[in-house]
């Protein structure tokens, strides 16, 4: 069974750049589109977008110009990078498989929470 | 953007009872692309339907989904202590991906 695993840091401060990892586990990167979803107590679950080992990746146009997404194929994860951090950038952040003949999220990390302060 | 609205905010229900979760679009989705998921504190959600009424492997029958165009419904026949949790509707008819803003399930 695959397994998702997020980490990266749990505190930063505004205007710093987040950087989070997903390892896949008992599975391959290159079998997915995989994805990022945050979730925050003022939002509810937001998608963030996806990347695939193609190098096609696709992300939500409310944080489009500070996000970037890769897979790295040779360490089996991929990755998040958000920039210039806010208060509101503030949440717990989930790794996310997409199945694609589904059409829905079939496999999910655990989260990780993360803080924006300084 | 598609907005998914869930109604009620709050449910609450007795064990043994039938639970109607509903979700509305606010445009037409196709129902391939619709789907629920349940979650519990601390925990990642967990797909319960997909194609608006097929369930995810190891989802009990008690669990069904319907619906289509911009009305979609979650049910429960008969609430499970383990089902009071909160639930969310997805749609990726089109982008960018987006979820409902969840319906709590609580014990009366």
């Amino acid at each position: 069974q695959v397994q998702l695993q997020e980490s990266g840091p749990g505190l930063l401060k505004p205007s710093e750049t987040l950087f989070l990892t997903c390892t896949v586990s008992g599975g391959s990167v290159f079998s997915n589109y995989w994805n990022w979803i945050r979730q925050s107590p003022g939002k509810g679950l937001e998608w963030i977008g996806y990347t695939h080992y193609s190098g096609n990746t696709h992300y939500n146009p409310s944080l489009n110009s500070r996000v970037t997404m890769s897979v790295d194929t040779s360490n089996n994860h991929f990755t998040l990078k958000v920039t210039s951090l806010t208060a509101a950038d503030a949440a717990v952040y989930y790794c996310a498989g997409w199945n694609e003949r589904n059409r829905a999220f079939d496999m999910w990390g655990q989260g990780t929470m993360v803080t924006v302060s300084s | 953007e598609i907005v998914l609205t869930q109604s009620p905010g709050t449910l609450s229900l007795s064990p043994g009872e039938r639970a109607t979760l509903s979700c509305w679009a606010s445009q037409n989705v196709n129902s391939a692309s619709l789907a629920w998921y349940q979650q519990k504190p601390g925990q990642a959600p967990r797909l319960l339907i997909y194609g608006a009424s097929s369930r995810a492997t190891g989802i009990p029958d008690r669990f069904s989904g319907s619906g289509s165009g911009t009305d979609f419904t979650l049910s429960i026949s008969r609430l499970e202590p383990e089902d009071f949790a909160l639930y969310y509707c997805q749609q990726y008819e089109t982008s960018p991906l987006t979820f409902g803003g969840g319906t709590q399930v609580e014990i009366k």
